[in-house]
């Protein structure tokens, strides 16, 4: 089992739709939840992070957090053609001190 | 406000030849650095990390190496590279604690011709 599972995708939602990005995690001690958006030949730029169970919203980003199911989501609101990237899950570890990485889901927003 | 700087952007190498890229943190100390790679269509491969000094973890064997010489530099060499090296590589830094997130830099993209 990964440490930080994501669906690769693509996930292909029309203009103006909800996005909804998922991702599990293993380690039932983390505490501390992040997800970064890398647009194609970018480097991964920092979106939102989470660290209480609930939900979290930032403009048209909202991240959710359930840790019972070790189980963090991403939800883009109004998707804009812009949107299209590659979003990350990390996860930080508390094992290991690192932010563990998911391999990320591919998001197309259709015109 | 804190920067990192990662050069360069683009770098084609010859088989065999050597390869030094650096990265350099600005407006902070003491950070953990990491340099990762990341195959056309993948994700991140940690290579290696660095919580100090002189201290160089590595997480993958392979014909790289690391080296922080001063608290805000990061180092990724190799003395021959191989044509699987290629592919897009980014340092990154953060600041110990649980709730620190991780800030990248612009990559480099290197192919190995």
């Amino acid at each position: 089992q990964k440490e930080v599972e994501q669906n690769s995708g693509p996930l292909s939602v029309p203009e103006g739709a909800i996005a909804s990005l998922n991702c599990t995690y293993s380690d039932r001690g983390s505490q501390s939840f992040f997800w970064y958006r890398q647009y194609s030949g970018k480097s991964p730029e920092l979106i939102m992070f989470i660290y209480s169970n609930g939900d979290k919203e930032d403009g048209r980003f909202t991240a959710q957090l359930n840790k019972a199911s070790q189980y963090v989501s991403l939800l883009i609101r109004d998707s804009q053609p812009s949107d299209s990237a590659t979003y990350l899950c990390a996860v930080f570890s508390s094992n290991t001190g690192k932010l563990i990485f998911g391999q990320g889901t591919t998001l197309q927003v259709k015109p | 406000s804190q920067t990192i700087h990662q050069w360069p952007a683009t770098l084609v190498q010859p088989v065999g030849s050597p390869l030094s890229l650096e990265c350099t943190v600005e407006g902070t100390s003491n950070p953990n650095l990491y340099w990762y790679r990341q195959a056309a269509g993948r994700g991140l491969q940690l290579l290696f990390y660095s919580v100090g000094i002189g201290q160089i973890s590595s997480e993958v064997p392979q014909n790289l190496s690391a080296s922080r010489p001063q608290d805000r530099q990061f180092i990724l060499s190799s003395k021959k590279l191989l044509l699987s090296d290629s592919g897009f590589y980014l340092c990154a830094w953060r600041l110990t604690g649980e709730r620190q997130p991780q800030h990248f830099g612009d990559g480099t993209r290197l192919s190995i011709l």
